[in-house]
């Protein structure tokens, strides 16, 4: 069965700085890769998603994320975080016709 | 385009009552909809899935008499909540997979609906 995990709760950084959030996930065949942010209250906005092709994915709000097979991860970046960033992020996983699995999420928290 | 709605957005209701939940695929049908519970600062967990036109799916654990869910046309599912209790209470969102999306990849999510049962 597929699954996400993602290993940090919350990170705190400061404006302007950079940002990486890991995410790991399971899944015996070619996965389905996702990331979301929910603010406080509100659904949850796609950043960006992987199929296939380029590993390196470009995403909505200046969002990037990078697919390793070999590490089996989807960490997410941002070259610059800017204070309305902070949020909670979930990486997710799917696969064709099936229903998606949600990592436990990170809470990003902006220093100004 | 992809837009899924939710209604209400926010519900209260008393112990042992029942409250419905809708979720619209707005430009778009949905052969399958999909309704996810998130407790405060937690992650989401699916409930279940439902088809167009057949009984849902749920998942381990999810009553299925306590949570109805209704898939009657290709663009709304309801959920109903039956004879709340305040532990039910929660943030409720409903996905939704395009028709046209062969892939079978891709889900559109709704804004949510916050449940507080008093």
């Amino acid at each position: 069965a597929q699954s996400v995990t993602q290993p940090d709760i919350h990170i705190t950084v400061s404006e302007g700085a950079s940002l990486e959030l890991r995410c790991n996930y399971s899944y015996g065949a070619t996965p389905y890769l996702f990331w979301y942010v929910q603010s406080p209250g509100q659904g949850l906005q796609l950043l960006l998603k992987y199929f296939s092709g380029d590993t390196l994915v470009q995403g909505i709000k200046g969002f990037e994320a990078e697919f390793k097979r070999s590490q089996s991860s989807f960490n997410l970046r941002k070259p610059s975080v800017h204070w309305s960033d902070a949020a909670e992020y979930f990486c997710a996983v799917g696969a064709r016709g099936n229903d998606m699995r949600f990592g436990a999420g990170t809470r990003l928290t902006v220093k100004p | 385009g992809a837009v899924v709605s939710q209604h209400p957005s926010r519900v209260i209701c008393k112990s042992g009552t029942s409250v419905k939940i809708e979720c619209r695929s707005l430009d778009f049908q949905a052969t399958t909809m999909f309704w996810y519970r998130q407790f405060p600062k937690q992650s989401l967990m699916l409930m279940a899935t439902s088809n167009e036109g057949s009984k849902a799916t749920y998942e381990q654990g999810v009553e299925k008499d306590k949570f109805l869910i209704n898939h009657a046309s290709l663009t709304l599912s309801t959920l109903t909540v039956t004879s709340a209790h305040p532990e039910d209470s929660s943030f409720y969102i409903c996905s939704a997979r395009d028709l046209r999306d062969t892939g079978l990849l891709e889900q559109y999510f709704g804004p949510g609906t916050r449940l507080t049962v008093t």
